[in-house]
């Protein structure tokens, strides 16, 4: 099956920590991208990857980091410095940048404990 | 400048009546719009895309949408709802003139309840 996967589903994370969030796609997109979803609101840009080893900050990029060393593969830090990073979080990929549809992965919630 | 709102954040309807989720836009140029859907606790999944051929736009599960450029709009409709539709629903702008992502807009989201 095409798609995209997210892991884990579920995360929990004590104050101070790192997490690392995983996505993966084998689609052979481009474009991918990160997107932060609270309650009652809709989704707020992260990060996105326009080709491997290049990304560029979205709209919320304080308190993460990210990596594009593959094609199939953009994870996704939340970094201690992150002041309130209890949310959803939806990895999607394009074929490239612009108005080209995304698809996006099933998500991961993160609670921060 | 782009941007987008949906009208309603909560829309409530009794299965098998129509469905009217309203999306307004703002794009100085050609915009391609999206609507998507999201269940709980799931990613969104594409309803529906215009991208300047036919002003109504078919989509999955009986949804349609159409462009009016005179008025901003690209509200979605559905004839009869079906207690399946219950779901969050998102209306997505982008503008064309650009390759990247900080240009791709999402409304804040509409909450279709079904009464039985």
């Amino acid at each position: 099956d095409g798609g995209i996967t997210q892991s884990p589903k579920y995360l929990f994370r004590k104050e101070g920590q790192n997490v690392t969030l995983s996505c993966e796609q084998n689609l052979n997109h481009d474009a991918m991208y990160w997107y932060r979803q609270d309650p009652g609101q809709g989704l707020r840009l992260i990060y996105y990857s326009q080709i491997v080893n290049d990304f560029q900050k979205g709209d919320i990029a304080e308190g993460y980091s990210v990596s594009r060393e593959k094609k199939e593969s953009f994870p996704l830090t939340v970094t201690s410095a992150q002041k309130n990073p209890t949310a959803f979080y939806l990895c999607a990929s394009s074929a490239s940048g612009g108005p080209n549809t995304q698809y996006f992965g099933p998500g991961t919630r993160l609670t921060v404990l | 400048a782009q941007s987008v709102t949906q009208l309603d954040s909560h829309v409530s309807v009794s299965e098998g009546t129509p469905v009217l989720l309203r999306c307004n836009y703002s794009s100085s140029y050609s915009p391609s719009l999206f609507w998507y859907v999201q269940h709980p606790n799931k990613g969104l999944q594409l309803l529906l895309k215009y991208t300047s051929a036919a002003t109504l736009v078919k989509g999955i599960n009986g949804f349609e949408a159409e462009f009016k450029k005179s008025e901003t709009s690209f509200h979605l409709t559905k004839p009869s709802a079906h207690m399946s539709d219950a779901a969050e629903y998102f209306c997505v702008v982008s503008d064309d003139r650009y390759s990247s992502a900080s240009k791709i807009i999402f409304g804040s989201g509409t909450r279709l309840s079904i009464r039985p």
